[in-house]
């Protein structure tokens, strides 16, 4: 089946300080990847959409320099939040496309990075 | 513009018991792709069915169908025989066929209680 594997769970960082989060996705090619952050009030907000070989795409309100994203191959992608602050703090979530079939053409999710920032 | 509404902000039921969430969206492309998935406590998500638009059957999966209404732009989720283990989160998603990026609703909490 379809696996999307992220880590660390859950990190703590101290304000200013950057963290690096990663995703892998196991049993399927992941064409794409989409990374968001959910709210308290579990409200998703895409951050970028990463498509191999191709740009990554950032949403309003999330750039490359806070946010730089790495997409090597079919089955990785880490972000990195870099000067973490309070409002940085959130569930990261990784969607990793599966465009295996047109069937098969879902997103999964990773259980996410549990982002605190201190 | 495209927009993923889901109008219950929660929903609770006794199990045993069928239940509906609403959603419906909004897009241009006459092809799409919908989406339920669900949450849990531990903040993992799973995702359960999917709609294409071109499809007319409803997709059934396990105890998990759809109400696929096209001309409402509705797309319910429908669990029979609810069990405790479903409560969770639900959010209801869309992709354009013309694009990667996938739209979220708010999500439907639902609380099965015994």
């Amino acid at each position: 089946g379809a696996l999307v594997y992220q880590y660390p769970r859950r990190t703590i960082c101290k304000s200013g300080t950057s963290m690096r989060m990663e995703c892998q996705a196991v049993g399927f090619q992941a064409t794409s990847v989409a990374w968001y952050r959910q709210s308290p009030q579990k409200t998703f907000e895409l951050i970028a959409l990463s498509t191999v070989n191709s740009a990554i795409k950032y949403e309003q309100n999330f750039t490359q320099e806070k946010f730089p994203i790495s997409h090597p191959n079919l089955s990785f992608s880490s972000m990195t939040v870099l000067n973490a602050y309070l409002e940085d703090r959130g569930l990261y979530l990784c969607g990793a496309r599966d465009r295996g079939g047109w069937d098969q053409d879902t997103q999964y999710f990773g259980p996410g990075t549990r982002l605190l920032v201190l | 513009a495209q927009k993923v509404t889901q109008t219950q902000t929660s929903i609770s039921v006794v199990e045993k018991t069928t239940v509906t969430m609403d959603c419906v969206y909004e897009t241009r492309d006459s092809s799409y792709f919908l989406f339920w998935y669900k949450q849990t406590a531990s903040g993992e998500i799973v995702f359960l069915i999917r709609q294409d638009s071109y499809k007319k059957e409803n997709a059934t999966v396990g105890h998990y169908s759809l109400n696929f209404q096209k001309p409402k732009s509705s797309i319910g989720l429908i669990i029979t025989a609810t069990q405790i283990e479903d409560s969770a989160v639900y959010f209801c998603a869309m992709r354009e066929g013309s694009n990667n990026r996938i739209f979220f609703g708010d999500g439907t909490q639902l609380v099965v209680k015994p």
